[in-house]
């Protein structure tokens, strides 16, 4: 079966900082990858999203950055993060080619001081 | 661009009692899925039910099951005989089959069920 790993849980960091959270999927090949964001009490914003090693795709122009190193692997980072950069991070898969369910990771909740 | 709205923030049912999520989205793509998705305290996004577009039978998922109407461009969910596990944060979502998969959230409605 798949399972999609996310981590660290939780992350406080300083504004200025680097950041970078990792996802990993097993049990599955060529899955598109996601990043999403949700504000406190809000909806889930996508950041990035990928359907290929080395492919990303940017949906919102923001501080951060997203890179596919390996088939499972998805990384988001910042070179320097912003307090505006709070927020709870959720990684997600989805079969790859065009497909529709969306599995998600339980996530990382960020706070930049 | 698509939209979802849902207009319910929070909704208070007792158990065993059934509540009504609404939802409606704007699109001029005549082919899509429909999500609900639930995120209980553990903030773990859960997948609850999911429409196609193009198929005119509501989906059903046990106690969940959703009204959707493609010309109103509106799909609620309907969660029977509650449970106190249903408490949570439950969103409605949307997504064009040309889309690679990119999810459209709405803010949510909060869901509490109460003994």
């Amino acid at each position: 079966s798949q399972t999609i790993h996310q981590w660290p849980a939780t992350l406080v960091q300083p504004v200025g900082s680097p950041l970078s959270l990792e996802c990993t999927v097993e049990g599955t090949s060529n899955p598109n990858l996601y990043w999403y964001r949700q504000a406190a009490g809000r909806g889930l914003q996508l950041l990035f999203y990928s359907v290929g090693i080395g492919q990303i795709s940017s949906e919102v122009p923001q501080n951060l950055s997203a890179s596919r190193p390996q088939d499972r692997q998805f990384i988001l980072s910042s070179k320097k993060l912003l307090l505006s950069d709070s927020g709870f991070y959720l990684c997600a898969w989805s079969v790859g080619g065009v497909s529709n369910i969306q599995y998600f990771g339980a996530g990382t909740r960020l706070s930049v001081l | 661009a698509q939209t979802v709205t849902q207009s319910q923030p929070e909704m208070s049912v007792q158990e065993a009692e059934t509540v009504t999520l609404s939802c409606t989205y704007d699109t001029s793509e005549n082919n899509y899925y429909l999500f609900w998705y639930k995120q209980p305290p553990s903030r773990q996004m859960i997948l609850v039910i999911r429409q196609e577009a193009y198929k005119q039978q509501n989906a059903t998922e046990n106690r969940f099951s959703v009204n959707f109407q493609k010309a109103a461009k509106s799909f609620s969910l309907k969660i029977s005989d509650s449970q106190l596990g249903d408490t949570a944060m439950y969103f409605c979502a949307f997504m064009t089959t040309d889309s690679w998969g990119k999810l459209q959230f709405g803010a949510g409605t909060q869901v509490v069920v109460t003994p």
